[in-house]
């Protein structure tokens, strides 16, 4: 299975202030995904990224933002927390269709 | 977009016995359909997939069955254990030929194998 990894595993935020989640994939896939995991939605698509330089939003891209600087490496990044953004955040990705998840991130905004 | 529906969304069976999940999607253009097991605090893991050219799949104790003309593709779970207890995720993709790489989940089912 593919190697994903995800920074911080672990993050308590403030209101107001500014989170960075990094995800980084050694296995040279071309597609990237952000989802948040919360009791009762399963799993909802943030945004996702085709390759270096794109980003595209998904289902839920409200509040937050995405870059991807390399073929490794694609953030998510909340400019302003809100409480409602406490969430389990997974990173994935894949050739083409098929997908694998990074450890996930619990993220936690007082 | 597409919508997948998928049930039970608790499913409780005795050990040894069969599991069964089922999902449906909407959009005919839907080509792979993967499912994923979660266990309690732990990510999402790829079990078995199957793509739109086939109707069964079979690995070890994991059976897929796939019906594109009712758009419903199942999960079954042979002589279950203990440790198949878990949350279950169908999700479906149109896939490249759909424009985007994208795939739509189920809400999950959660397992529980009696011993």
């Amino acid at each position: 299975e593919a190697a994903v990894t995800q920074s911080p595993r672990n993050k308590v935020a403030v209101t107001g202030g500014k989170v960075t989640l990094s995800c980084n994939q050694t296995n040279n896939h071309n597609n990237m995904y952000w989802y948040r995991q919360d009791t009762g939605h399963g799993l909802r698509l943030i945004h996702y990224s085709y390759g270096a330089g794109s980003t595209e939003k998904g289902d839920i891209p409200d509040g937050y933002k995405a870059s991807r600087p390399s073929q490794e490496n694609f953030s998510l990044i909340l400019e302003l927390a809100t409480p409602s953004q406490t969430s389990v955040y997974f990173c994935a990705s894949g050739p083409q269709d098929t997908q694998y998840f990074g450890p996930g991130t619990r993220l936690l905004v007082l | 977009g597409e919508q997948v529906e998928q049930l039970p969304s608790i499913l409780r069976v005795q050990e040894g016995s069969s599991a069964s999940i089922n999902c449906s999607y909407e959009d005919s253009a839907s080509n792979y359909f993967p499912w994923y097991k979660q266990e309690p605090g732990e990510n999402p893991k790829l079990i078995i997939d199957i793509r739109s050219n086939m109707e069964r799949k079979q690995i070890q104790e994991l059976i897929v069955l796939l019906d594109k003309k009712a758009k419903r593709f199942s999960l079954h779970i042979t002589d279950t254990q203990p440790g198949d207890s878990a949350m279950y995720f169908c999700a479906a993709s149109a896939g490249a030929t759909g424009g985007n790489n994208k795939l739509t989940f189920g809400q999950g089912t959660v397992l529980s194998v009696i011993p």
